[in-house]
């Protein structure tokens, strides 16, 4: 399959706190993308990795990947409310891009 | 640019009417996929294209239909509604293996 799996489903912080959300994959990769959904709006795309880095940073989001644990972190510093959002990984390096469930993160002010 | 536009935003259909969800896209991109997503879940690929007159099959394909004349233009068509397929679709877009770049979507509703 080349579709990612999130975890945890559902995450709630407090603003200012840092979130961290996982994905597993289970074949090679090329490259591995997360994507943001705020409610009912389309995904957008927040950060790629390919699978000869390690780690990436774009303004408060840090991403890492590890291709022998076939798995990628990321990570939301000093999080806002308006961070509030599903967070989806998905295998980047084929014709289909599959999504899984997501991580739906909730930040209370 | 416009990215990639979708019409209609709404639409509410009567079981068994068909109808086309229309997607372009001006970014000059190869990739064109359709997605759908239900209440609570993640995104399920239709139907989805690596170009102009190339087309295939997603994950849950049964009961739409896609063409690709050129590649601006990627419609879905849902034959005969049925209940099963109220959602919100997506449509996106990618050059090669890098990001991709979603539509607004389109709220369909199936009585």
């Amino acid at each position: 399959s080349q579709q990612g799996e999130e975890d945890p489903q559902a995450l709630s912080i407090q603003e200012g706190e840092n979130a961290t959300m996982n994905c597993s994959y289970k074949t090679s990769i090329n490259n591995l993308q997360w994507y943001r959904q705020n409610s009912g709006r389309g995904l957008v795309h927040l950060i790629l990795i390919r699978s000869n880095e390690r780690e990436k940073h774009s303004g408060r989001l840090r991403v890492t990947l590890d291709t022998s644990k076939k798995s990628s972190s990321l990570l939301i510093t000093a999080s806002r409310a308006a961070d509030t959002a599903s967070y989806f990984c998905v295998q980047g390096g084929s014709e289909k891009l599959v999504f899984g469930k997501g991580t739906k993160l909730t930040v209370n002010p | 640019n416009a990215g990639v536009t979708q019409t209609p935003k709404f639409q509410v259909l009567k079981t068994g009417q068909s109808m086309t969800l229309q997607c372009a896209q001006d970014m000059n991109h190869e990739y064109m996929s359709w997605y759908r997503q239900d209440p609570g879940m993640g995104l399920r690929l239709i139907h989805y294209s690596v170009g102009a007159g190339i087309t295939d099959q997603g994950e849950v394909p049964n009961g739409y239909n896609v063409s690709r004349s050129t590649t601006e233009d990627f419609p879905l068509r849902l034959l005969s509604a049925a209940p099963s397929q109220t959602s919100v679709y997506f449509c996106a877009s990618r050059f090669g293996y890098n990001e991709q770049f979603f539509g607004p979507g389109t709220r369909l509703t199936v009585l």
